[in-house]
């Protein structure tokens, strides 16, 4: 295991339609993290898991976004009802548990996603 | 407010120059800590440092240095020599103490990043 791996890494799909990105983090690592990233601009936090339990879900995560971590191993980011702004980097993070996590976080190459 | 700003949006220079990535943060907490990380075209996210609040001892690593003034609020990175090999976007970022308990232990909060081309 070398590192967070996500997929797909590019998708486009037309306004309306669901997508799913999956995450895989590295094994030992129990917490992960999905952020945003539009062209120019720094990653934005969307979600947190630690384990299986969601803890943190950030305003930017709408109704039509969801995210799982069943089994407290990888994830899933659902987008239904695509929109044009709904069209970023989706990256994904992880890290282990440790007291005072200092915030290091080991991310993947991202998800594009490309609304048309 | 927390906020983190880069005020650099985008800096070249020819190889083997010196470059100095500035960084700007805000936060109300008395304890926090600061990071930088480095986006190759390749898209991943790398870390290259963290820095306690409370230490305010420059650090220096091969090429890299940074220092810290806390007075200043300023967290800025230097590349000495700089190689085509540096040429990505950098990211700093902030973490607020408090934000281990009860509150937000995910949320860093990155600056909108500044992209270095390093031309041969």
């Amino acid at each position: 295991d070398t590192g967070v791996s996500q997929d797909p890494r590019h998708k486009i799909t037309k306004r309306g339609q669901n997508v799913t990105f999956r995450c895989d983090p590295i094994s030992e690592h129990n917490r992960l993290y999905w952020y945003r990233q539009t062209l120019g601009q720094g990653p934005e936090f969307l979600t947190y898991f630690q384990n299986e339990a969601q803890l943190e879900k950030s305003r930017l995560l709408s109704d039509r976004f969801s995210a799982e971590r069943p089994k407290g191993s990888f994830s899933t980011l659902e987008i239904q009802r695509t929109e044009q702004g709904d069209s970023a980097m989706y990256l994904c993070a992880s890290s282990p548990e440790v007291l005072l996590n200092t915030g290091e976080l080991f991310f993947g190459e991202g998800s594009r996603l490309t609304v048309l | 407010a927390q906020k983190v700003t880069q005020a650099q949006t985008e800096i070249s220079v020819v190889e083997k120059e010196d470059v100095t990535l500035d960084c700007v943060y805000e936060t109300r907490d008395t304890t926090y800590y600061l990071f930088w990380y480095k986006q190759p075209p390749s898209g991943e996210l790398v870390f290259l440092i963290r820095r306690n609040s409370f230490d305010e001892q420059n650090e220096i690593s091969g090429r890299y240095s940074w220092n810290f003034q806390k007075s200043t609020s300023s967290f800025n990175f230097t590349i000495t020599a700089s190689q085509v090999v540096d040429s990505a976007v950098y990211f700093c970022a902030l973490r607020p103490f408090l934000m281990n308990y009860g509150g937000s232990q995910g949320n860093l909060i990155f600056g909108k990043g500044t992209k270095l081309s390093v031309k041969p």
